[in-house]
């Protein structure tokens, strides 16, 4: 079946510095992959996503690239905030199913 | 400001209560979905529907029911609370086979 596994957590860094979330899957087909953000007390948003092999998504200054060879779809950020910090979550969309399977969540915390 | 609508945001309730979780989305999707969020933030789907009366129970098992009769309502109910049940309850909608909404969730405790 289709799964995600990402990096386990928490992960805690300084303001400014890179982070790196590692993420990768299982999947039949040509998935299209996400990354979500929950921000305390609140639901889920989109972060950024890709559908196929090679695109990268960016958004907020964070990027993935859709690597198929690989499997992965890992997120990054140059440069985190203190606003960054919040539960990030990778998620899948099999080419024949609407449902998302979601990653188990990583918690970042950023401190000033 | 948001599409998707879940109230309450909060809820206290004792055991053996039945409540109903109402989840309302404005942006006319057909799919709608049930997620359920333990404390280790996992996520785990209950419950979905792909239209009007159609509904399909998750991965998750869990003794909540849903319905679907109009497009925009997606509630869901405990006939009797637990304990157990005590968790944070996540309504999300997509048009596209990507791309979910989420709602702010619900956060219930039975006590």
């Amino acid at each position: 079946g289709n799964s995600v596994t990402q990096m386990e957590g928490p992960v805690t860094l300084s303001e400014e510095a890179f982070l790196t979330i590692n993420c990768t899957y299982t999947a039949t087909g040509y998935p299209s992959l996400f990354w979500y953000v929950q921000y305390p007390g609140e639901g889920l948003q989109l972060l950024l996503k890709a559908t196929k092999a090679d695109d990268k998504g960016s958004n907020k200054g964070f990027e993935a690239t859709y690597r198929k060879e690989t499997t992965s779809f890992h997120l990054e950020k140059g440069s985190v905030q203190v606003s960054d910090s919040a539960v990030y979550f990778c998620a899948l969309s099999a080419s024949n199913d609407y449902k998302l399977s979601f990653g188990a969540g990583t918690t970042v915390t950023v401190r000033a | 400001e948001a599409d998707i609508y879940q109230t309450p945001r909060y809820l206290v309730i004792g055991t053996g209560k039945k409540i109903t979780l109402e989840c309302s989305q404005t942006m006319g999707h057909d799919k709608m979905y049930w997620y359920q969020q333990d404390p280790g933030m996992e996520l785990h789907l209950i419950h979905y529907s792909y239209g009007v009366n159609s509904t399909e129970k998750g991965d998750l098992s869990s003794e909540s029911t849903v319905s679907r009769i109009r497009t925009e309502h997606f509630p869901l109910t405990l006939e009797s609370a637990r304990p157990s049940h005590t968790s944070q309850y996540l309504c999300a909608s997509s048009e596209q086979p990507y791309g979910y909404t989420f709602g702010s969730g619900t956060r219930l405790t039975v006590v």
